[in-house]
């Protein structure tokens, strides 16, 4: 089973939607993160969280919001949808307590479109 | 805000081949990593690098941490069919957990 999931897969909707991206892990990380993905730029970092009651913006928030839930849960909202959101998201996990915390593990990845 | 230059943005090879690419930043980083991402899934960690000149393999793959701590280099073996997909330098620095990737590197081979 995968460590890292995200649901739905894939995502078509209409602009002013609203939408939620999901993310689980059962790796028992600490810290989470919501990465957007268009092609020519890399990931994109959108928001991270470190624990339960911690969130912070990346480099790209507008238009986006976080819900950290529980340790293991970490969805990614935006609130009224608009066609440059179209992109591939990712959620990523990393280990606070070991020596390697950089290290990011990823699911496998939303591609929404939005007419 | 910073940027990894990764190099180069693509490249086309026969199976056996060689392959190397490297990432490069202004800032100095602490931490390199390389990932690879196959079409329609998530990056999947390949080397991790915590130290100026040090190098690490995993099976055919070897990557190298620069001494500057400013860039670091990806090596490719004998490339194989499954060694196609789009290869990342990320990196980051102590203090600061988020990681800064670069723009990406494909690799296709040719039959």
């Amino acid at each position: 089973d995968a460590d890292v999931t995200q649901t739905p897969r894939n995502r078509i909707t209409k602009t002013g939607k609203r939408i939620m991206l999901e993310c689980s892990q059962t790796k028992g990380h600490d810290r989470m993160y919501w990465y957007r993905q268009d092609p020519g730029l890399g990931l994109r970092l959108i928001y991270y969280s470190f624990d339960v009651k911690d969130i912070n913006k990346g480099e790209i928030s507008d238009g986006y919001s976080v819900s950290r839930q529980a340790q293991a849960k970490f969805s990614l909202s935006l609130e009224s949808a608009i066609p440059n959101q179209t992109a591939l998201y990712f959620c990523a996990t990393s280990d606070l307590s070991g020596s390697n915390y950089n290290e990011q593990f990823f699911g496998p990845g939303t591609r929404l479109t939005v007419l | 805000g910073q940027q990894l230059n990764q190099s180069p943005q693509s490249m086309f090879i026969q199976e056996g081949e060689d392959v190397s690419m490297n990432c490069t930043s202004s800032s100095i980083f602490n931490t390199w990593l390389w990932y690879k991402q196959d079409p329609g899934e998530g990056p999947v960690l390949l080397i991790a690098l915590y130290k100026a000149g040090e190098l690490t393999s995993n099976g055919r793959l070897t990557a190298q941490f620069g001494i500057t701590r400013k860039d670091s280099f990806l090596n490719i073996s004998a490339s194989i069919p499954s060694d196609v997909g789009i290869y990342f330098c990320a990196a980051s620095f102590f203090g600061n957990e988020k990681l800064t990737f670069g723009t990406g590197t494909r690799l296709t081979i040719i039959p």
